[in-house]
């Protein structure tokens, strides 16, 4: 059974750094592509940012790029996403989610359960 | 960057009822889309790739169809489980777009 599961969301300042976890379970890690997908609280879905399966194909939202950092380590079949300079409209719920492809980005097929990030000072 | 604009953002409908949400993009994606369906407190559940080939386990009421620019979502005989926001998205490979999401109510 796959799994997802998230961690590291927390209460932080403006300007601070944050970096959320994913762990995953049940697949081959290291044979697909992996997201990060955020819902404000009542909004709808934003892309964050996504990573393949070697890491050579990363990608972000230009609403991050450039303050988040997106990661993997295939050895602990586990998935980072490092958030600086955060901001109160980064305030969200962040879901990891698994792509069906293992290069370029495709679909979600499995998410987990989320991690929520609140940015109030 | 490829803009996704679904409509309705809300539809009222009833059991039974057969509902079409269309979604269309800012340029051709030849038939790269998904669709999702969310609960409220749960995480989105794929029902849709490709356009209109459907996930393993939904139920074949809901079909998908479209290519280029358009993009329609239909379910043939709502049911009271049915009734959910959903979501199209792009991938062209190297970003990923959501719609704004279309919220169905019961009527």
């Amino acid at each position: 059974e796959v799994q997802l599961v998230e961690s590291g969301g927390g209460l932080v300042q403006p300007g601070t750094s944050l970096r959320l976890s994913c762990a995953a379970s049940g697949f081959t890690f290291n044979d697909y592509a992996m997201h990060w997908v955020r819902q404000a609280p009542g909004k709808g879905l934003e892309w964050v940012s996504g990573i393949s399966w070697n890491s050579g194909n990363i990608g972000y939202a230009d609403s991050v790029k450039g303050r988040f950092t997106i990661s993997r380590e295939n050895a602990k079949n586990s998935l980072y996403l490092q958030m600086n300079s955060l901001r109160t409209e980064d305030t969200a719920l962040y879901y990891c989610a698994k792509d069906f492809n293992y290069g370029n980005y495709a679909f979600f097929d499995y998410w987990g359960q989320g991690t929520l990030v609140t940015v109030s000072s | 960057d490829i803009q996704m604009t679904q409509s309705p953002s809300i539809l009222s409908a009833s059991v039974g009822d057969r509902v079409t949400i269309t979604c269309r993009a800012s340029q051709s994606i030849s038939s790269w889309l998904a669709w999702y369906q969310q609960k409220p407190g749960k995480a989105p559940k794929l029902l849709i790739y490709k356009a209109s080939s459907l996930e393993s386990g939904v139920p074949s009421r809901f079909s998908g169809s479209g290519s280029g620019t358009e993009f329609t979502l239909t379910i043939s005989s709502l049911q009271p489980d049915d009734f959910a926001t959903y979501y199209c998205q792009q991938y062209d490979g190297y970003t990923i777009t959501f719609g704004q999401g279309t919220r169905l109510e019961i009527k």
